[in-house]
């Protein structure tokens, strides 16, 4: 079965330092894709970055880049010189192929991040 | 391009009324999923629609149900609230529901039973 998981509940930064959220996976299928998603307090989702497992390279968004290491089955989130605005909530998120055309995305618990000035 | 949109942003039921939640994707999406966010469930898969059809459903009771539209629009229903469904509701809309399509997210809609 599928599986996301966060282990960073909260964390504080300091403006303009380098954060790294952590994300862990589990799955058999060997065909998936991996995002992360910014909620800040307004609710609403903000699609950041996707890598897919067969991608060679990290994928990389402006200040946002993913650190896939499939063999550990983990894709961590770097942000790079942090501001204000990154204070959210960060979730990670995994979609399967499946064995059918049906695939749902699960999330992680997702990381609380706040940026100190 | 115009986003995912929701409505109504905000609600206030009682237990026992049934409520109708709208989601209009993104023009050219044809896949719509919904999702629970509740502080103490996180974000929970209710179920997904393509071309009219539910393709996919998370482990929630027949309460909840959805449908969707030949304009990819789509509603959910819930029946019998109870105060357990205060949550936000969240749609999202891709393309076709591949595995490595983003997912889209609406504003969400702000549940209240009180």
């Amino acid at each position: 079965a599928q599986k996301i998981t966060q282990t960073q509940p909260g964390m504080f930064v300091q403006e303009k330092e380098a954060v790294t959220l952590d994300c862990t996976y589990d799955t058999s299928d060997p065909s998936y894709g991996l995002f992360w998603y910014k909620q800040p307090s307004s609710g609403e989702m903000i699609f950041l970055i996707y890598q897919g497992s067969y991608d060679q390279q990290n994928a990389t968004e402006g200040r946002y880049s993913l650190n896939f290491q499939k063999a550990r089955k983990s894709a961590n989130l770097v942000i790079s010189a942090s501001q204000l605005g990154d204070s959210a909530m960060y979730f990670c998120a995994m979609r399967e192929r499946g064995y059918s055309s049906a695939s749902k995305i699960i999330f992680g618990s997702g990381t609380r991040l706040s940026i100190r000035p | 391009k115009a986003g995912v949109t929701q409505t109504p942003r905000y609600l206030i039921k009682t237990r026992g009324q049934q409520v109708t939640l709208s989601c209009s994707p993104i023009s050219g999406h044809r896949s719509v999923s919904w999702y629970q966010q509740t502080p103490g469930q996180g974000l929970q898969f209710l179920f997904e629609y393509f071309s009219e059809t539910q393709r996919n459903k998370g482990n929630f009771p027949g309460r909840f149900s959805g449908r969707q539209f030949s304009n990819s629009r789509s509603e959910m229903n819930v029946s019998t609230l109870e105060l357990g469904d205060s949550a936000l509701y969240l749609c999202a809309s891709s393309r076709a529901g591949g595995e490595g399509e983003t997912q889209y997210f609406g504003p969400g809609t702000r549940l209240l039973v009180l």
